[in-house]
């Protein structure tokens, strides 16, 4: 079993629909990351979490530690939006030098 | 600032050569990590290293040497190139900021490669 699980692995949603990824992850975390790769390969940190909620214009990330699980939330999805979404936990032990395991990426498609 | 910049962006080798793969960050970050990413597999980490002259082996080390002469720096080499090292590497690097270290990580673009 992976240490990283997200769900689904493919999405495809029409343009303004409201968008949940899953992140499930089975180790002690310091942090989560969400990463947004775009078809041209290049990846970005969208959000770093260790408790709560996060709000990025249309993006909303929150995290449940007790029940080990993080949700990626897409509101009012436009094309722009097709990407793979990357989970990614880092270790709660310091001497792990912030290493990140990652998860397998949602792809989403947003089609207009 | 340019971030992190990774040289070439596409390679092809025949196996058996040799080559070595350039990151270079303008952040002053402490920490630098390679990456390679397959069809159907998550990011794995090759390397890291925590600081200028220091290296330490990640999740899937095997057939890769690793160096940071300067802080900037952080070169990914491959010895004798194999059919299973294509895949697209790419490059990080993050500060370490309070007791944990909790900084957002920066990638490159990457580099394909393709061995032969």
């Amino acid at each position: 079993k992976n240490e990283v699980e997200q769900s689904p692995q493919n999405l495809t949603a029409q343009e303004g629909e409201f968008i949940t990824i899953n992140c499930s992850y089975s180790v002690g975390i310091s942090a989560l990351h969400w990463l947004q790769q775009h078809p041209g390969g290049g990846i970005v940190s969208l959000f770093m979490l260790s408790s709560g909620k996060k709000k990025h214009g249309r993006l909303i990330a929150t995290i449940n530690i007790q029940e080990k699980h993080s949700s990626l939330h897409i509101t009012a999805s436009h094309p722009r939006d097709s990407a793979v979404y990357i989970c990614a936990v880092r270790s709660m032990i310091k001497a792990a030098g912030n290493k990140l395991t990652f998860g397998g990426g949602t792809r989403v498609l947003v089609k207009p | 600032n340019a971030g992190v910049t990774q040289t070439p962006k596409f390679r092809v080798l025949k196996t058996g050569q040799s080559m070595t793969l350039l990151c270079a960050q303008d952040m002053n970050h402490e920490y630098m990590y390679w990456y390679r990413q397959d069809p159907g597999m998550g990011l794995r980490l090759i390397h890291y290293s925590v600081g200028e002259g220091t290296t330490a082996k990640g999740e899937v080390p095997d057939g890769y040497n690793v160096s940071r002469l300067k802080k900037q720096n952080f070169l990914l080499g491959l010895e004798s190139a194999a059919p299973s090292q294509t895949s697209v590497y790419f490059c990080a690097s993050s500060s370490q900021r309070g007791p944990q270290g909790r900084d957002t990580q920066y990638f490159g673009p990457g580099t394909r490669l393709t061995v032969l």
